[in-house]
């Protein structure tokens, strides 16, 4: 099974600030690598597919990259929305689909 | 528009049966997969299954094959999440997700790209 982990777990940032989460798959996963976010109380929304692909609707602040193993979510801009959490995926296995454990980003 | 609606928050005791229901409009329901995905109280996701709901095939995690039955019917636009004996541990917010595909370069890939708002299901004596 392929296992996947995120880095940090949480973090504290401010508006404006520039925020970088790491996702690293246990094994290559191509770029078969999704990102959703989470607020609180709500379901879980899509925001990058394809590891670089932004989702239709999403503000172009939010940019994804990596490629293998290791990937990573940017927010060039911190928002107040965006304070949520962030979860990876892989859709590499075949018929079998893996979360990260999940970053939260907290108000500093 | 396209939307998942779900049914609404349960209360059980150990040992119930529950069959849960996810409700897609704005498209043509047959035609995309629908996932179930657990969230545990203050915990992650997990995918759990998921069914084509034009011949009701399924996958199952190895986590969940056995302890849950996904069905549907196509001729409501429904989909299920099923127990037949609830347990404490079964407490969780449950999530169906639509699956949609992308070509990548000659080969597929897939995402959730639209969500039901959650079921939350408490289990308790």
């Amino acid at each position: 099974d392929i296992q996947m982990t995120q880095s940090p777990s949480s973090l504290s940032a401010s508006v404006g600030d520039r925020v970088t989460i790491t996702c690293r798959a246990s094994q290559s996963i191509s770029n078969y690598l999704n990102w959703y976010q989470q607020t609180p109380g709500k379901a879980p929304k899509l925001l990058i597919y394809a590891a670089s692909s932004l989702q239709s609707g999403v503000p172009s602040r939010f940019s994804g990259s990596g490629s293998g193993t290791d990937f990573t979510l940017t927010i060039s801009s911190l928002q107040p929305e965006d304070f949520a959490t962030y979860y990876c995926q892989q859709s590499y296995s075949t018929h079998t689909w893996t979360f990260g454990p999940g970053t939260k980003v907290e108000i500093k | 528009e396209v939307q998942l609606v779900q049914s609404g928050a349960e209360v059980k005791k150990p040992g119930e049966s529950l069959r849960i229901s996810c409700k897609g409009s704005g498209y043509t329901f047959p035609y995309y997969w629908i996932n179930w995905v657990r969230q545990m109280p203050g915990k992650g996701l997990e995918w759990m299954g998921r069914i084509d709901p034009s011949d009701s095939y399924t996958n199952y995690s190895p986590s969940f094959q056995g302890h849950v039955t996904i069905s549907a019917d196509k001729s409501i636009s429904t989909a299920y999440l099923q127990w037949s004996s609830l347990k404490a541990s079964d407490t969780a917010m449950y999530y169906c997700a639509r699956q949609d595909y992308y070509d990548s370069g000659g080969s597929l890939g897939d995402y959730f790209d639209y969500w039901g708002q959650g079921t939350l299901v408490t289990v308790s004596s």
